[in-house]
């Protein structure tokens, strides 16, 4: 089944720097990759997705680049601020079809901290 | 708020005994995802429904089973309890069947004594 390795596992970055998280995954026929964003105590919460037929997402802070070849896709957090601490998860998803249809197979969470 | 329910936000119970959570998914969508999050595991899917039926099926323990309903919310129930049962248990819920976005309920923090 999917793999999926997440990379830090901490991140300590002071604010208005540049905070990158990178997964890689395994199975090469997942096509659907989500970041969330977890605070302590509370549920995931979707932040930015891409599909496999695209290489870049961007929305504001963030941004999200995907290699389809290498296997592994980033998350890229711009002028990071105090209100990103978090721990941010990874994942990766098949398309519909065999036994995995839509489940999400998540990378261990990469704890973000930005220090005023 | 991501439209996803979930009752009850804490459950403390006693090792050997049986509890229910429950999932209501976001109107409109059709999949509903159980997953569990303890701090050695991480975040782990359990289950999936599509228009109530189980379409899929991850590390799910026997001592755990889901059910849908007509309304497609979803129930999961855990019996035998062992301390490592103790964990969050999220539903999810997206539109179709599989490869769009999942929004994830507030949660049920289980604690097993």
């Amino acid at each position: 089944g999917e793999n999926v390795e997440q990379h830090p596992s901490t991140l300590s970055v002071q604010e208005g720097d540049s905070a990158v998280i990178k997964c890689t995954y395994s199975d090469s026929a997942s096509n659907y990759f989500p970041w969330y964003k977890q605070e302590l105590g509370k549920r995931p919460q979707l932040i930015i997705d891409i599909r496999s037929n695209v290489g870049e997402k961007k929305d504001q802070r963030i941004a999200v680049t995907l290699n389809k070849t290498a296997k592994h896709f980033s998350l890229h957090i711009t002028e990071t601020q105090p209100e990103d601490s978090a721990v941010y998860f990874c994942a990766a998803s098949r398309p519909a079809g065999g036994t995995s249809y839509g489940k999400l197979t998540f990378g261990q969470g990469t704890i973000l901290t930005v220090h005023p | 708020d991501s439209g996803v329910t979930q009752t009850p936000k804490h459950l403390i119970t006693a090792t050997g005994q049986r509890v229910t959570l429950r999932c209501s998914p976001r109107s409109g969508d059709l999949s509903v995802y159980w997953y569990q999050q303890s701090l050695d595991q991480g975040l782990q899917f359990l289950i999936q429904y599509y228009n109530g039926e189980e379409r899929a099926k991850g590390n799910i323990l026997e001592r755990f089973s889901a059910q849908p309903f007509p309304d497609l919310h979803s129930e999961l129930n855990l019996s035998s309890l062992e301390l490592g049962d103790s964990a969050l248990y999220f539903c999810a819920s997206s539109a179709g069947l599989a490869g769009g976005e999942q929004y994830f309920g507030p949660g049920t923090r289980l604690t097993v004594l």
